[in-house]
C-alpha cells in the first residue's frame, strides 16, 4: 500500500490560497487519491478524490501530475473555519487495498 | 440517515477492565474499520472488515478483538485495558470493500477512552 508523506504543519492568512502537497512515490496503477479534513473532536470527513489530472468541487481542487507520485490539495481563499488537519489517503482495488493507512496529516492554521 | 454512530462518546476504565466500543452504520456499507488516534501519530488502523463474518488485522491489532455478525455493526472489544490504550477511537465505513471512485470512508465522531 502506498505510503504518504505530508508537511506536518502550515500557516496561512485569511483570504489566501493554500496548497498542501502529499508525496506517494509507490502509488499503484489502480490507486485513487482521497483527501480528508478533520476538526478537533470530530472524525475526518471527505473533501475530494481523484485519479489523475485535476478535479474540482465546491470546496477544493486536487492536482495530480502525470506520474501520480504526488498530489496537491488547493483550498481557495481560506477562512478561519478551514483551520483543521488535512490527510491524504492513497488506496484502490489492488492487493492490500483494504488496509487503508493514513499518514500523520498536515495541520493548517489560518491566521486572521 | 445517521451515518456512522459510535457509543459511548467518553469512557474511563481502570487497568484490567474490559469494555466494548460500539459502532453502527445505516448505509449498508460492506467495509468497516477501527482506527486509533494519538497526538502526533495520525490515524492508525486497528482492525477492519470487508463484510459480515470477515475480519482482519490492521497495523496495531494487539489488545483488541473484533467481530462482524451483521452488516450494520462492528464492535471493538478491549479484553484487559492498559494505559497504552488511552486514545481516541474512530470507526469508519465505506460502500463496497475498497476505496473506489466515489466510495470514500465515512467516519463516526469518535470515542475518547482513558485508561487509568
Amino acid at each position: 500500500l502506498a505510503k504518504t508523506t505530508q508537511p506536518i504543519s502550515m500557516d496561512s492568512y485569511e483570504g489566501q490560497e493554500v496548497n498542501i502537497t502529499c508525496s506517494h512515490n509507490n502509488i499503484a496503477t489502480n490507486d485513487y487519491i482521497t483527501w480528508y479534513q478533520q476538526f478537533p473532536s470530530q472524525g475526518p470527513r471527505f473533501i475530494i478524490q481523484g485519479y489523475k489530472t485535476k478535479v474540482t468541487n465546491e470546496v477544493a481542487s486536487l492536482f495530480i501530475p502525470a506520474d501520480r507520485k504526488s498530489s496537491t490539495l488547493s483550498l481557495p481563499r481560506v477562512s478561519l473555519s478551514d483551520t483543521a488537519v488535512y490527510y491524504c489517503l492513497v488506496g484502490g482495488t489492488g492487493a492490500g487495498s483494504y488496509q487503508l493507512t493514513f499518514g500523520k496529516g498536515t495541520k493548517l492554521s489560518v491566521i486572521p | 440517515n445517521a451515518g456512522v454512530t459510535q457509543t459511548p462518546k467518553f469512557q474511563v476504565l481502570k487497568t484490567g477492565q474490559s469494555m466494548t466500543l460500539q459502532c453502527a452504520q445505516d448505509m449498508n456499507h460492506e467495509y468497516m474499520s477501527w482506527y486509533r488516534q494519538d497526538p502526533g501519530m495520525g490515524l492508525r488502523l486497528i482492525h477492519y472488515s470487508v463484510g459480515a463474518g470477515i475480519t482482519d488485522q490492521g497495523e496495531v491489532p494487539n489488545g483488541y478483538n473484533v467481530s462482524r455478525s451483521t452488516t450494520e455493526d462492528f464492535p471493538l472489544r478491549l479484553l484487559s485495558a492498559a494505559p497504552s490504550q488511552t486514545s481516541v477511537y474512530f470507526c469508519a465505513s465505506s460502500y463496497g470493500g475498497q476505496i473506489s471512485y466515489n466510495s470514500p470512508l465515512h467516519f463516526g465522531n469518535g470515542t475518547r477512552l482513558t485508561v487509568t
